[in-house]
C-alpha cells in the first residue's frame, strides 16, 4: 500500500544552523506534497507545498525539493530560530483525494 | 473566513460505548478528510468525503464510519470503543481543484479518551 517514510524522527540543531528533513513516498501517482508544522497542543499548519511539475520551491527561510525519479522530497529550513521548534510532517497525495502523512520529525532548535 | 471547527474538543468515554464527532469545514470547502493522530502512529487517514460521498477510506475497522451533509459538515462515528481508540481526531477541509488535491486546512481536533 501507499507509504511515506520520514527521517529523522528527531532533529536537534543550534540556532542559526540549517535543518533538513527527508521523505520518501511509494505511490508513483502522488502529485502533491505538502509540509505541515504542528506546535505542541495546536493543529497542523501548512508551511509549504510543492506539486509534481516543480522541482524546487522556496519561501523565505523554507525550501522544498522534489525528485520524482527517486520519489524523494525534502524540507530545508535555514537560519533556524527557537520558534521553529515543532513537529514537522511531510505528506504525499494523489488525485484520489487521499493524503498519506509521514510519521513526523520533532525539531528542537537550541538557543 | 472562519477556520475549520470541531466539536466537542474533549471527550471521555468508556469501552464499549460509541461516540460521534463533528466537523464544520471552511465556508465553500466541499471536501472533508478525517485523521487519527496518536504519538506512536502519527497522522493516520480515516476517510474523505466530497458532496456527501465517501471517496476514499483508510485501513480502519468498520467500527469507524462517517458521513457528510449537504452543507459539507461532516461527522464521524466510532462504535464499540476500545482503549486503543484514544487519540486526537483531526478533520481537514479543502477546496479540490480538479484532479489535484488542494491544500488541507485542519481543525483543532477532538481529544478522545477511552477508559
Amino acid at each position: 500500500g501507499e507509504n511515506v517514510e520520514q527521517h529523522p524522527s528527531t532533529l536537534s540543531v543550534q540556532e542559526g544552523d540549517s535543518a533538513v528533513i527527508k521523505c520518501t513516498y511509494s505511490d508513483s501517482a502522488s502529485n502533491y506534497f505538502p509540509w505541515y508544522k504542528q506546535e505542541l497542543g495546536k493543529r497542523p499548519q501548512l508551511i509549504i507545498d510543492i506539486r509534481s511539475n516543480v522541482g524546487e520551491k522556496k519561501d523565505q527561510r523554507i525550501a522544498v525539493t522534489l525528485n520524482k525519479t527517486a520519489k524523494h522530497f525534502s524540507l530545508h529550513i535555514t537560519e533556524t530560530q527557537p520558534e521553529d521548534s515543532a513537529v514537522y510532517f511531510c505528506a504525499a497525495s494523489t488525485g484520489g483525494f487521499k493524503t498519506i502523512f509521514g510519521a513526523g520529525t520533532r525539531l528542537f532548535v537550541k538557543a | 473566513k472562519a477556520g475549520v471547527t470541531q466539536t466537542p474538543r474533549y471527550l471521555i468515554k468508556t469501552r464499549g460505548q460509541q461516540v460521534t464527532l463533528s466537523c464544520s469545514p471552511i465556508s465553500g470547502h466541499r471536501s472533508v478528510s478525517w485523521y487519527q493522530q496518536t504519538p506512536g502512529q502519527g497522522l493516520q487517514f480515516l476517510f474523505e468525503y466530497f458532496s456527501e460521498t465517501q471517496r476514499n477510506k483508510g485501513n480502519f475497522p468498520g467500527r469507524f464510519s462517517g458521513r457528510q451533509f449537504s452543507n459539507s459538515r461532516s461527522e464521524m462515528n466510532v462504535s464499540t470503543l476500545e482503549l486503543g481508540d484514544s487519540a486526537l481526531y483531526l478533520c481537514a477541509s479543502s477546496l479540490p481543484a480538479g484532479v489535484h488535491t488542494d491544500t488541507q486546512y485542519f481543525g483543532p481536533g477532538t481529544r478522545l479518551t477511552v477508559l
